[in-house]
């Protein structure tokens, strides 16, 4: 699976979009973006994927560029309950979804 | 998505013990993860659990350190044997749902070994 690379920290007031950058420049053509989250150790909750195009469900927005070299998780209003660490995953498919977890962006949502 | 959940949530053991720690999904399913969150540290695959077969461990881990048992599609132990300090973290499980190879977690249980 490819390596993703993400901030480490990311400020965001509440209300605000909260935009977090993900590159996994080497992501092959059969492999998935994947978005989890962990609220203050609590199990990581899945949060949206994507392989080509844009997504969106109640959680958040997935913007993957045409070359799929980068994405963006868009959390639109973000809330004090976002404050988490956000972990971008690269998981090809086929491979018994082996979920290889970076050390993800800590975001910080303040009032 | 799946409803996981973990027996104990939380543990304070002796070293030289063991603990058995018992996942229990909802609903049937075909691959089951167990992973270990160390302090301050991301989560690493131990092993993956698929029902009528042996467990498959990741590079690091061993079966008579962590033994695991699958006997049926909806349920999962983990024991970490013999323990050390080190042995201190959170473990998880997770599963395979709703298509496409997406995992759900289950809410973890914290170990302290002392």
């Amino acid at each position: 699976d490819a390596k993703t690379t993400q901030p480490p920290s990311m400020d965001c007031a509440e209300g605000r979009a909260a935009n977090l950058p993900c590159n996994h420049s080497t992501i092959s053509g059969n492999e998935y973006v994947y978005w989890y989250r962990q609220i203050h150790s609590q199990g990581p909750q899945y949060i949206i994927h994507g392989l080509k195009n844009n997504e969106t469900n109640e959680m958040a927005s997935l913007i993957i560029t045409e070359d799929r070299k980068s994405s963006t998780l868009i959390l639109p209003h973000a809330t004090l309950r976002d404050t988490a660490v956000y972990y971008c995953i690269a998981l090809y498919t086929g491979t018994a979804s082996k979920l290889t977890f970076g050390t993800g962006t800590r975001l910080q949502v303040t009032l | 998505s799946a409803v996981i959940s973990q027996k104990p949530s939380r543990d304070i053991c002796q070293r030289g013990t063991s603990l058995t720690i018992q996942c229990q999904v909802d609903s049937q399913v075909t691959m089951m993860f167990w992973y270990r969150q160390q302090p301050g540290q991301s989560l690493t695959l131990i092993a993956t659990a698929n029902q009528g077969s042996e467990a498959t461990y990741e590079s690091g881990f061993v079966i008579d350190k962590f033994p695991i048992s699958r006997p049926n599609l909806t349920f999962s132990t983990l024991t970490v044997s013999n323990m050390s300090p080190e042995d201190s973290s959170i473990y998880l499980c997770s599963v395979n749902s709703g298509g496409q190879e997406t995992q759900y977690f289950g809410p973890g249980t914290r170990l302290l070994v002392l």
